[in-house]
């Protein structure tokens, strides 16, 4: 079936250092995606979002990239902090559409080393 | 600062017990839904509501799973008889009923089922 998933499922950059974390997708019907992060002992944070009529999208220090010709999608984190050390997860929201339910890709742990 | 909570954070528990897990969605969303998180399986949909009307609860194991909205400030997942292969954790999240709107999660609660 189709589903969301992730390239890496470690990465580890230099504090300071720019981090890029992938993800692909298959499902082509899909038209809304959240990036979110999830510390050790927490639920999953919200960081940014993207429809599938956008290419790019910032925030603060975050970017994410979209690209649909070859379903992938891309979470850029600037001058890495110590606090950005989590699970990363990809979603895409459900086939239906709406906020029906959001299908999350395995997550990819980010490490950020002093 | 709006959040959802989740009680109770922990929980262990025998394998036949009853569990019941409840979370208090954001004031005004209209839209609550419940995950599991395991190493194995990830992030996954187990029910979601809008409106307190269930809509969809296909990714719950239906003879011992049940998710109810009594009222819109309070869900609730019930596990009975409940089995070591439900030890997960188990997040709330709620939303708004919009075609592109993000979910909010709460922390959690760990389940441990011996």
């Amino acid at each position: 079936g189709e589903s969301v998933g992730l390239h890496l499922p470690t990465l580890s950059v230099q504090e300071g250092d720019n981090s890029i974390i992938n993800c692909a997708y298959s499902n082509s019907a899909s038209d809304y995606f959240i990036w979110y992060k999830q510390e050790s002992g927490k639920g999953p944070q919200f960081i940014i979002d993207i429809r599938s009529n956008m290419d790019k999208r910032q925030g603060q220090r975050v970017t994410v990239l979209l690209n649909k010709t070859v379903k992938h999608l891309s979470l850029q984190i600037a001058a890495t902090q110590p606090g950005d050390s989590a699970v990363y997860f990809c979603a895409e929201n459900r086939p239906g559409g709406g906020a029906d339910g959001l299908t999350f890709g395995k997550g990819t742990h980010l490490i950020i080393q002093p | 600062d709006a959040r959802v909570t989740q009680t109770p954070r922990h929980k262990v528990t025998e394998m036949g017990q009853e569990v019941t897990m409840r979370c208090q969605p954001i004031l005004g969303h209209n839209t609550v839904f419940w995950y599991r998180q395991t190493m194995m399986q990830g992030l996954e949909l187990l029910a979601y509501f809008r409106n307190r009307a269930p809509l969809d609860d296909s990714g719950m194991p239906k003879d011992r799973f049940s998710a109810e909205m009594p009222d819109a400030t309070l869900a609730t997942l019930k596990i009975q008889p409940s089995e070591p292969r439900d030890s997960a954790v188990y997040f709330c999240a709620s939303g708004f009923d919009r075609s592109t709107d993000t979910q909010y999660f709460g922390p959690g609660t760990r389940l441990t089922v011996l």
